[in-house]
């Protein structure tokens, strides 16, 4: 039963490039969470999905960050025309259920940008 | 900032004592878990404590709850070396957990 799976590892860009950062649940879990981490950093709330839906997007910067999670295939967290700010480790995780349960984590992708 | 806090930011101690981290929260919870997270990696689940729970027990692990004062602490027993990593208190009130910075332990062999 793999664990939930985040792809790529490290992901370098350019100022103005596009990001595209990939999350598969863990298999049976129907609920992803996005969060970004900076150095030394808790963990940021980012947003939250299930199948085809944003719950709560609270989290996520108004102008070029999008995020979805289709009927098939991963969930793909998008970053826009990036800029240096936007360097930081991005974690998802899954959930079976909704409100209040534990989250299994993926190893995060890690944007670097130049 | 619905962000908690623990405390402290960073504590280290020799291997066979006991670790304690403290955490602090704002909103209204219906648990209180506790996350570990080795450098480089997502973070792992500890151990989950319900608002109508004052104290739970996992192996070496030791967590207490006070929603008066709204504060939890994790006791780690006979730490190992290999506990060496941060960990983090996350608040489950709402549709999203909400994280602290983390206590950074490092056990010493």
């Amino acid at each position: 039963n793999a664990g939930v799976m985040q792809n790529p590892r490290h992901l370098v860009r350019r100022r103005g490039q596009e990001a595209r950062l990939r999350c598969s649940p863990m298999k049976g879990h129907s609920h992803v969470y996005w969060y970004r981490q900076l150095p030394e950093e808790g963990l940021k709330f980012m947003v939250y999905l299930q199948k085809e839906n944003i719950i709560d997007e609270s989290g996520m910067p108004k102008e070029r960050f999008s995020a979805e999670f289709p009927k098939e295939g991963p969930s793909i967290l998008r970053i826009q025309q990036v800029v240096r700010g936007d360097s930081a480790a991005y974690f998802c995780a899954s959930s079976h259920g909704k409100l209040y349960e534990k989250l299994f984590f993926g190893s995060g992708t890690q944007l670097s940008v130049l | 900032s619905q962000q908690g806090e623990e405390d402290p930011q960073a504590l280290s101690i020799q291997e066979g004592e006991n670790a304690t981290m403290n955490c602090s929260y704002k909103t209204s919870i219906n648990n209180l878990q506790w996350y570990r997270q080795n450098s480089g990696r997502g973070l792992v689940h500890l151990i989950l404590i319900r608002s109508n729970e004052r104290e739970k027990h996992s192996g070496r692990l030791r967590v207490t709850l006070d929603t008066s004062k709204k504060s939890s602490s994790l006791l780690i027993t006979a730490s190992r070396a290999a506990d060496t990593a941060s960990y983090f208190c996350a608040e489950g009130g709402s549709e999203k957990l909400v994280f602290g910075k983390g206590t950074k332990l490092t056990v010493n062999p």
